[in-house]
């Protein structure tokens, strides 16, 4: 079946550095993928919908200087948090659509663990 | 009208019980209602999912029942199994537009 790879499943990083995030559809084309954000004990979160070689919409509220998207290929799309804070740790996932399929549903990645120290 | 509310909030259930979680939308252009189950840790990944052209639709022991005159959807987990403790999420898409969710049902099967 599709299936939707995410990496790293967790990372740590310290205050002011960047982190990058690969979602990747193993064994479809995506030309949209979307990355998600999920608090403890709450709802995904649209942050962004990342179309392939064009830019990223974003959501209301969601700065793009912060989370930088690029969608490069068919099969990946990468999300770069700059400038990490603490108030960027949460969990971050991306899902991705296969238009080959009349229908298709979404397929989620396995999600991030961002912990900013 | 982008929002897909979702009842209750937890729930705990008997082993062999039904589990029932229920969502209500507003936007009448929505054309696809998935359900989701999220392990702790985890992604989501998709249970099951409906089109507003069928009333019902079951797959093993999960069943979703739709009711577009109310704008309702339930997602049914007959004999309810200790392995299906999670959280679900209900959603709605209309075309290839994003999907909306619904804000979880943490289950919870006592064995």
């Amino acid at each position: 079946g599709a299936v939707v790879s995410q990496h790293p499943s967790r990372v740590i990083c310290k205050s002011g550095t960047s982190v990058k995030i690969e979602c990747r559809s193993l064994d479809f084309q995506a030309t949209t993928m979307f990355w998600y954000r999920q608090f403890p004990k709450q709802s995904l979160m649209l942050m962004a919908t990342s179309n392939e070689g064009s830019k990223a919409t974003y959501e209301q509220g969601v700065e793009k200087d912060k989370f930088l998207i690029n969608h490069a290929s068919l099969t990946l799309s990468t999300l770069t948090v700059t400038s990490a804070h603490p108030e960027d740790s949460s969990f971050y996932i991306c899902s991705a659509e296969n238009l080959g399929t009349r229908n298709s549903p979404l397929h989620f990645g396995n999600g991030t663990r961002l912990t900013v120290t | 009208q982008q929002q897909v509310k979702q009842s209750p909030q937890s729930l705990i259930v008997q082993k062999g019980g039904i589990s029932i979680i229920n969502c209500a939308y507003e936007n009448t252009a929505f054309d696809y209602f998935p359900w989701y189950q999220q392990f702790p840790g985890k992604g989501p990944a998709l249970l099951i999912a409906i089109r507003p052209d069928v009333s019902e639709k079951k797959e093993g022991r999960f069943t979703i029942s739709f009711n577009k005159s109310a704008k309702q959807f339930s997602l049914h987990i007959m004999d309810s199994q200790p392995g299906d403790s999670a959280t679900y999420f209900c959603a709605a898409r209309w075309g290839a537009q994003k999907l909306v969710f619904g804000q979880g049902t943490r289950l919870t099967i006592n064995p």
